[in-house]
């Protein structure tokens, strides 16, 4: 069945700088990328999403870009602000009709 | 629109005891999920409904029922509750699957 692996678990870096998590997966069949973003105590938030049609999207200051052959994508956020600290999630959606998970990805925004 | 809303918000249980967490969303979504949330384990997927009338196990189904009369709500059921369900639970629609849209979660603590 489908996998995915997220990382790094933890990641922390000083405001303005770049973030970048990367997901790896295994089922061929998958053919939407989402990425949710958690703050503490609420629900996940759909930041940005990609088919498998396209290589990359962009919305302001966050970008994913999907590379099949490889089988990996990736979330990076730029000129990071104090409000970017939250738990990252990466999905997918493939062959059996179902979203799954990553394990998430704790980041912090040092001022 | 409301979204995807979830009630109670907490709730403590004793083992052996059952309850009913209630899911409900405005937005006319024929697909809806339950998940739970373990620390380092991400989302893991319940049951799952693409329907009225249709549902689905995921990939932790055991000790939960489901079922989906209507369109608007999907309650999630726990038959006997044990330790082992002390989580938090979110509830997530979508008009075809891929695109997830979350509730604010239920925490369930069972003693």
């Amino acid at each position: 069945g489908e996998n995915v692996e997220q990382h790094p678990s933890t990641l922390s870096v000083q405001e303005g700088d770049s973030a970048v998590i990367k997901c790896t997966y295994s089922d061929s069949a998958s053919n939407y990328f989402p990425w949710y973003k958690q703050e503490l105590g609420k629900g996940p938030q759909l930041i940005i999403d990609i088919r498998s049609n396209v290589g990359e999207k962009k919305d302001q200051r966050i970008a994913v870009t999907l590379n099949k052959t490889a089988k990996h994508f990736s979330l990076h956020i730029t000129e990071t602000q104090p409000e970017d600290s939250a738990v990252y999630f990466c999905a997918l959606w493939g062959g059996a009709q179902k979203l799954v998970f990553g394990q998430g990805t704790r980041l912090t925004i040092n001022p | 629109n409301a979204g995807v809303t979830q009630t109670p918000k907490f709730q403590v249980l004793k083992t052996g005891q059952s309850m009913t967490l209630q899911c409900a969303q405005d937005m006319n979504h024929e697909y809806m999920s339950w998940y739970r949330q373990d620390p380092g384990m991400g989302l893991r997927l319940i049951h799952y409904s693409v329907g009225a009338g249709i549902t689905d196990q995921g990939e932790v189904p055991n000790g939960y029922n489901v079922s989906r009369s209507t369109t608007e709500d999907f309650p999630l059921r726990l038959l006997s509750a044990a330790p082992s369900q002390t989580s938090v639970y979110f509830c997530a629609s979508s008009p075809q699957g891929s695109e997830q849209y979350f509730g604010p979660g239920t925490r369930l603590t069972v003693t």
